[in-house]
């Protein structure tokens, strides 16, 4: 997964809790990105960041918030986790804003009951 | 919003077969196009993409065709492996405008031995 890992992998957590995903890259690239995966509909962008403490939103960032205080390091909180942020979320860095040359890290499954 | 979307679901083929999915979209002002592969458990890979100044385009084993009158593309598989089984979907993007990628939902393609 060209160099990119989330954690945790698997996370099951309860409705009003906040939850913080991390990502992290070994490959020094200056983008990186957040999207959640559900059935039917494709990969959605939520945050994405050009740099280190440069975050922007994407098309779903309602409920979400990140944070870059390092170039290989995005975090994604949902500050009060609700059942319909239960998806796949899926890292992505690129060398090149929302370059074809995104590669995706493993996901994290998160489970809000 | 983007309309991607993929004509059939799920496809099943013989191995050794040719395989086609196929890709439709929305937005005529969209000028650049992605295929990815997502096994089980894995993030999305790259595996082809297409400008709109082009029609076609061929990789290791795929073929990408455009249709910019009908809006739809087409990723073809020649000679379908077991190791080809995952869900393909297509992502389109407006290159130079910083507009984000929008993503189709997939198709799962099977591959019989």
């Amino acid at each position: 997964d060209a160099g990119i890992t989330q954690s945790p992998r698997h996370k099951v957590t309860e409705t009003g809790t906040p939850v913080t995903l991390r990502c992290h890259q070994t490959e020094n690239h200056r983008y990186m990105y957040w999207y959640r995966q559900d059935p039917g509909h494709g990969l959605r962008l939520i945050h994405y960041s050009y740099g280190v403490k440069d975050t922007d939103k994407g098309e779903v960032s309602d409920g979400y918030s990140v944070s870059r205080s390092k170039t290989e390091d995005f975090l994604l909180t949902l500050e009060s986790a609700t059942s319909s942020q239960t998806s796949v979320y899926f890292c992505a860095i690129s060398v090149e804003y929302l370059s074809y040359e995104q590669y995706f890290g493993p996901g994290t499954r998160l489970t809000v009951t | 919003g983007e309309s991607v979307g993929l004509h059939l679901p799920t496809l099943s083929v013989q191995e050794g077969d040719n395989s086609i999915i196929n890709c439709a979209y929305s937005n005529s002002a969209s000028d650049y196009f992605i295929w990815y592969k997502q096994e089980s458990g894995k993030g999305p890979q790259f595996i082809i993409d297409i400008r709109s100044n082009m029609d076609k385009r061929q990789g290791q084993r795929v073929t990408v065709l455009l249709n910019k009158t009908v809006k739809h593309l087409s990723l073809q598989i020649a000679a379908t492996q077991p190791g080809d089984s995952a869900v393909y979907f297509c992502a389109e993007n407006q290159v130079n405008t910083g507009n984000q990628f929008y993503f189709g939902t997939g198709t799962s393609l099977t591959v019989i031995p």
